[in-house]
């Protein structure tokens, strides 16, 4: 089992939907979680990052996190052709950065 | 603030030829990193910087070496380059207490 898994996509969503992007990990003690968009031949830029059950919202964007199901999302509302992009889940196993790992992402195509 | 800095962004190599990414952070971050992307294996962590003066292994570290120049700076060295370490190299820098990563722009690299 990889430690954590996406689907790699494409997702595809019509503009002004909802988007919504899951990720699965496999070691119960990990601590923070992390989403990244990437575009095509730029470099992960951080949205938004999660670290209790729960949702956390910032503008159109909300993570929702579930440490029992060992599971974390991310809802787009109102998605934009430029929302499209690679969307990556990264997971902290303790809050050392050497334990970061990178999920293999999602690719989002949102249609106008 | 320019945040996270690489050069150089493209290198063309021969086989056994060496160089040095270099990599620089103005934002005071105390941790460093060096990861490779590659198509279909995601980003995986050559080797990692937790404060000026220590470097640790990641998860691919064979073929390259690291400097932790002072705070800002982290070196990566090829010392014998290979086709198989033709990538797209990130630096990435962090802070406590979630540790989330901010990424500089990229080296794309090419060994032929």
């Amino acid at each position: 089992q990889k430690e954590v898994e996406q689907n790699s996509g494409p997702l595809s969503v019509p503009e002004g939907a909802i988007a919504s992007l899951n990720c699965t990990y496999s070691d119960r003690g990990s601590q923070s979680f992390f989403w990244y968009r990437q575009y095509s031949g730029k470099s992960p830029e951080l949205i938004m990052f999660i670290y209790s059950n729960g949702d956390k919202e910032d503008g159109r964007f909300t993570a929702q996190l579930n440490k029992a199901s060992q599971y974390v999302s991310l809802l787009i509302r109102d998605s934009q052709p430029s929302d499209s992009a690679t969307y990556l889940c990264a997971v902290n196993r303790d809050n050392y950065g050497q334990n970061f790992v990178f999920g293999p992402g999602t690719r989002l195509s949102v249609l106008p | 603030n320019a945040g996270v800095t690489q050069t150089p962004k493209f290198q063309v190599l021969k086989t056994g030829q060496s160089m040095t990414l270099q990599c620089a952070q103005d934002m005071n971050h105390n941790s460093m990193y060096w990861y490779r992307q590659d198509p279909g294996m995601g980003l995986r962590l050559i080797y990692y910087s937790a404060s000026e003066g220590t470097t640790d292994k990641g998860e691919v570290p064979n073929g390259y070496n690291v400097s932790r120049l002072n705070k800002r700076e982290f070196s990566l060295r090829l010392e014998s380059a290979a086709p198989s370490q033709t990538s797209v190299y990130f630096c990435a820098s962090s802070e406590a207490p979630h540790n989330e990563q901010f990424f500089g722009p990229g080296t794309r690299l090419t060994v032929l």
